[in-house]
C-alpha cells in the first residue's frame, strides 16, 4: 500500500468552529509533513513529525496544532481559524527524515473558512 | 518561504512536442527533487537527483542539476496531454529533517 489518505476532503467552518483533519499512511513511513497550499502557490511546510515526535514548526500560529497518535496517524486539529487560512492542507510522509528520500502525498483537505 | 524560482510560469505545447522546465534556488542544497500536482490534488514524486550527480533519467524524463549555477531542469519529451499539471522543483538542504523547500511551480498545458 503506497498510499497516503486524507480526510475529510472538503471541509467548511466557521470562525469558531473546532475541527480535525486526518491523515493515514501504512507504508511504514516514520517522517509524516503537514503543508499549506494556497491557489496557485507551492505548498508550504508547516510541521514535520519524525518518530511520533514534533520535530519541525515553521512558526505557525497557534490556532493550528498537530498530533501524532501513531506512526501511522497525523492529526492537525483547526481552532479559531481565520478566513486567510482557507488554502489545500496536505499531508506526506517518508521513510524517515534523516536521508535523502522522496515524500508521498495524499490528496489533500480544502478548507473553506467562512 | 520560496527556495527559488522556477520558470517559465507557465507554458503550452502540442502533444509530442518537448517541455523543459527550469528552477534556480539560493543555497546549497543535499539534494532536489521534481513533484508533479494535477489540479488541486496532491503531488506526485517524479525524480531525485543529488548534488553530486549532473544529470539523471527516468522514462521520458530528464533532469539536470548544475550545483555551480544553482539551477536544475526538467525535460519532459514526446508530451502528451495527461502530462498536463503543474511542476514543481523542491530543495533539500540536508543536515536532517528532509525538509523541503518548493519552488514557484510551471503551469504545463499539453494541448492534443
Amino acid at each position: 500500500d503506497t498510499e497516503v489518505t486524507q480526510t475529510p476532503k472538503h471541509l467548511v467552518m466557521g470562525m469558531t468552529n473546532k475541527k480535525s483533519l486526518k491523515c493515514e499512511q501504512h507504508m511504514g513511513h516514520r517522517a509524516m509533513y503537514w503543508y499549506k497550499q494556497k491557489a496557485k502557490k507551492p505548498p508550504e511546510l508547516m510541521f514535520v513529525y519524525s518518530y511520533e515526535k514534533l520535530s519541525i514548526n515553521e512558526s505557525v500560529p497557534s490556532r493550528f496544532s498537530p498530533e501524532c497518535p501513531n506512526s501511522s496517524l497525523l492529526n492537525l486539529h483547526l481552532h479559531a481559524l481565520q478566513p486567510e487560512d482557507s488554502a489545500l492542507y496536505l499531508c506526506a510522509s517518508s521513510q524517515d527524515e534523516g536521508r535523502a528520500n522522496e515524500q508521498f502525498f495524499g490528496p489533500g483537505t480544502r478548507l473553506t473558512v467562512l | 518561504s520560496q527556495q527559488g524560482e522556477e520558470d517559465p510560469q507557465a507554458l503550452s505545447i502540442q502533444e509530442g512536442e518537448n517541455a523543459t522546465m527550469n528552477c534556480s534556488y539560493k543555497t546549497s542544497i543535499n539534494n532536489l527533487q521534481w513533484y508533479r500536482q494535477n489540479s488541486g490534488r496532491g503531488l506526485v514524486h517524479l525524480i531525485l537527483i543529488r548534488s553530486n550527480e549532473r544529470e539523471k533519467h527516468s522514462g521520458r524524463l530528464r533532469v539536470t542539476l548544475d550545483t555551480s549555477k544553482k539551477s536544475s531542469s526538467l525535460l519532459i519529451t514526446a508530451s502528451r496531454a495527461a502530462d498536463t499539471a503543474s511542476y514543481f522543483c523542491a530543495t533539500d538542504r540536508g543536515g536532517g529533517y528532509n525538509k523541503l523547500i518548493f519552488g514557484a511551480g510551471t503551469r504545463l498545458a499539453v494541448h492534443p
